[in-house]
């Protein structure tokens, strides 16, 4: 069975310092990874993946996540964040199978404080 | 980009009454849809997996006499919760399967707010 680990739940930062959220993954299978961000009361909006390819992601708003298959990682990175970022960020895996179910890790809620 | 909508997006419902939560795919077609349903400060927990024209297929645990699932079209699911009771008060999200893109990638609502009074 897949699942998803974030052990961060929350990760305070000052306004325009870097920040990396963490996530790990367990499967037995090849998967894709993802990582989505909700504002209050929101859905979710998908801020990268990674289904093949290149192992370093880009996404929206200047994030960028790497995929590091011996070590099971998927980290999320943004050299320098905005108060703006403050949000709750939810790593998720899918297998490639057919099921197309997304399995969430916990979420990590960051704090940008000014 | 794939844009997902649902309605409403607040609900109050007394105990013991029916609220149906509708989920659109407004720019594709989406032959599977997801609910979720996310407690306060917690993950989102998988409810259901519905397939265009086919029943839903429901998460170990999830009770589906009291959330009915209908996938009838291509651009539409719906979610009834029968029943309702207070426990039932929850933040429920549906995502759509964009198979236009990789397929794997979902494309979420903007949630729907339920209290059961």
């Amino acid at each position: 069975a897949q699942s998803v680990t974030q052990l961060d739940s929350q990760v305070p930062v000052f306004e325009e310092a870097p920040v990396e959220l963490r996530c790990n993954y367990s499967s037995s299978v090849s998967v894709y990874l993802f990582w989505y961000v909700q504002y209050p009361n929101q859905g979710l909006q998908l801020l990268l993946k990674y289904l093949s390819g290149s192992t370093l992601v880009k996404g929206i708003n200047g994030f960028e996540a790497e995929f590091n298959k011996s070590q099971t990682s998927f980290h999320l990175r943004k050299p320098s964040v905005h108060i703006s970022d403050t949000a709750e960020y939810f790593c998720a895996v899918s297998d490639q199978g057919s099921s197309y179910k997304l399995i969430f890790g916990s979420g990590t809620r960051l704090l940008v404080r000014p | 980009g794939a844009v997902v909508s649902q309605h409403p997006s607040w609900v109050i419902c007394k105990s013991g009454t029916s609220v149906k939560i509708e989920c659109r795919s407004l720019d594709f077609q989406a032959t599977t849809m997801f609910w979720y349903r996310q407690f306060p400060k917690q993950s989102l927990m998988l409810m259901a997996t519905s397939n265009e024209g086919s029943k839903a297929t429901y998460e170990q645990g999830v009770e589906k006499d009291k959330f009915l699932i209908n996938h009838a079209s291509l651009t539409l699911s719906t979610l009834t919760v029968t029943s309702a009771h207070p426990e039932d008060s929850s933040f429920y999200i549906c995502s759509a399967r964009d198979p236009g893109t990789s397929g794997y990638e979902q494309y979420f609502g903007p949630g729907t707010r339920l209290t059961v009074t």
